[in-house]
């Protein structure tokens, strides 16, 4: 079972270059999350998507776009890195909105420089 | 106000039990949750406690709630050293888990 995959796993970025991280569940899940976990912060909501063809700002969406590309997939981007970015990120998803557990991916380490 | 806190370190000796408390200021929460991360891993779901109950246990997990206090802990009986990790404490609030600062537990022999 692989539960919540996301890709990739480490990544080194400079200032002003772009990427996007990948995310993909294969639970059927309605809803998907992006969060971010910074020391001492816990986790931050950025982006999320109650379902396929919505998305919603969380916390901290400031510099960052999503795309719910499909039930499966949900992507977050981040347009031009800045060294507050740096950071680990971590996709999660959920049957419904609400009231129920979160299954979370591994995580993607970020830096920007 | 959507604020959920916890102290940032325990820590104990194996064989003991661990109790992390957490606080949360929105008294709407429906579902409260107590989550593991191990090092370099994701978030994995441990338990959950629905706000009208005031205990729950499973094995050697037992959560507290006193709604009144807006206060939950998470005691662990008998420590191991596989216990070791940061603990997260989620409260939800609508359509959104907010999570806590986490608390990293270390165990000793």
């Amino acid at each position: 079972n692989a539960g919540v995959t996301q890709t990739p796993k480490f990544q080194v970025l400079k200032t002003g270059q772009s990427m996007t991280l990948q995310c993909a569940q294969d639970m059927n899940h309605n809803s998907m999350y992006w969060y971010r976990q910074d020391p001492g912060m816990g986790l931050r909501l950025i982006y999320y998507s109650a379902s396929e063809g919505t998305t919603d700002k969380g916390e901290v969406p400031n510099g960052y776009n999503v795309s719910r590309l499909n039930k499966r997939e949900f992507s977050l981007r981040l347009e031009s890195a800045a060294p507050s970015q740096t950071s680990v990120y971590f996709c999660a998803s959920s049957e419904q909105l609400g009231n129920y557990g979160y299954t979370f991916g591994s995580g993607t380490r970020l830096t920007v420089v | 106000g959507e604020d959920v806190e916890q102290s940032l370190f325990l820590s104990v000796r194996e064989g003991d039990s661990s109790v992390i408390n957490c606080t949360y200021t929105d008294s709407s929460s429906t579902y409260l949750y107590w989550y593991k991360q191990e090092p370099g891993a994701g978030l994995q779901l441990l338990t959950y406690i629905f706000s009208n109950m005031d205990m729950k246990q499973d094995q050697r997990l037992t959560v507290l709630l006193n709604k009144k206090d807006k206060h939950l802990s998470l005691r662990i009986a008998d420590t191991q050293t596989g216990d070791s990790a940061i603990y997260f404490c989620a409260e939800s609030l609508a359509d959104k888990l907010i999570f806590g600062t986490g608390t990293r537990l270390q165990v000793f022999p």
